[in-house]
Formats: C-alpha cells, structure tokens, sequence
C-alpha cells in the first residue's frame, strides 16, 4: 500500500520569507513517481514537478526548489523568498510503476501574507 | 482539446436525484482517473481507465457510483440517489505515459 504524508496542515509565512513544507511517503515499489501539486483558490490543480525514484538530483526551478531523499523517504519542497501569489494549498503526491493510481497527501496550506 | 475538460463546473442537486459528472480528457491520452476533493480535505482516488482494459474500480465509496468511459476518450461519473455526503469536488484527470497528470478543473457539486 501506497501512503503519503504532509504533517504540516497549515503553514502562516511573511512575503520574503522562506518556507519548507515536508512530504513523507511509504511505498514497497522499487520504481516510483514522487510529484507536487499547487491547488490556488481557484481549485485547478497546476502540476509542479515530477521525480523518479532513481532520480535523487535536487531541482531548482526559479524561486522553488525539491530535496529527495530515499534514505528518509521524504521529497520535501522548499519556496526562497516567498510571495502573496505562492498562497495556496501545495499537494505532495506518489504514483507506483503501474501508473494506476497516483497516491495524494493531506495537502498544506500555505498562507503568505505581506 | 489543449487540457482536462469537465463539466458542469458547479451542479447543485436535491437529496437522492441522480446526477452525471462529465470529463473531455486530453487528446490521445490513455488513461483517465476520477478523485473527489471534500471540504478542506485531500483527495481521494475513485476509478482508473486504462485503454480497453477493465476499470480499476477499488476507489468508489458506494454501489451508488459508477463511471463508463465511451471510445476510450469522454468519461461520465454518474451517482444515484445522491447523499449529502456525496458534496465534493469531483476531479477528473488523464494521462499519456503514467508519470504525467493532467487534472481539470473540476465539478463542484452540491447535494442539498
């Protein structure tokens, strides 16, 4: 069984700030698909980035950047110098080889005020 | 078309009326997935289409859901005798090769 773990609910950060938010998962796949959504208000999920799990190169992409780590099964995804615009609820999510089902977390939702 | 589409984007229904939830997915994708978003929750996986081959069905919460998806391309999520549990978000999404997902925008229902 696939499981994904965002323990943060809700995050309250002050614009330029930076943020972290944490993404556990558990799975017995050896090949796996680690992804992050952003759900703004609007509630259209806009996809941010997909890892493999025999990809553990962090990526930075502009201002967000993701910290895989097999060894403590997190990919946590961090926003340098936050913004009003990054408020939104963020989903970690794991898909097995299959591609049957992609597994979603809680979902956190960051609040950046300015 | 260019992304996900559903409709109706919001449907607002009395208590045990049947209601069909309709997804366009992209072009040429095989796969199409069904979740549910209830209030300030997560989502919850409901059905998975996959070309030709038999629906993984394991995610519908009742015999009062169903999905078909006609041609390998529309999908239609009805629900019978609709609860007010049943209010949520429905998001379909589709996919080419598994490792992309391509979510709508959802329909918002509403079961009064």
């Amino acid at each position: 069984a696939q499981k994904v773990t965002q323990a943060q609910t809700e995050i309250s950060v002050v614009e330029k700030e930076d943020v972290t938010l944490d993404c556990v998962y558990e799975t017995r796949d050896t090949t796996y698909y680690l992804f992050w959504y952003k759900q703004p208000p609007s509630g259209e999920l806009v996809f941010l980035i997909r890892r493999n799990s025999f990809d553990e190169q962090n990526e930075i992409s502009g201002r967000y950047s993701w910290n895989f780590q097999k060894s403590t099964s997190s990919f946590n995804f961090t926003i340098t110098a936050s913004q009003v615009v990054d408020s939104a609820v963020y989903f970690c999510a794991l898909s097995n080889n299959a591609g049957n089902m992609l597994t979603f977390g809680g979902g956190t939702r960051l609040m950046v005020k300015p | 078309g260019a992304g996900v589409s559903q409709s109706p984007s919001n449907k607002v229904t009395e208590k045990g009326k049947d209601v069909e939830l309709r997804c366009d997915p992209i072009s040429g994708h095989t796969a199409l997935y069904w979740y549910r978003q209830s209030l300030g929750q997560g989502l919850e996986f409901l059905i998975y289409f996959q070309g030709n081959s038999a629906p993984d069905k394991s995610g519908l919460p009742s015999d009062r859901f169903s999905a078909e998806r006609t041609g390998g391309s529309v999908s239609t999520l009805t629900i019978q005798r609709t609860q007010q549990e049943d209010s949520a978000v429905y998001l379909c999404a589709s996919s080419l090769d598994f490792i992309g997902y391509t979510f709508g925008s959802g329909t918002r229902l509403t079961v009064v």
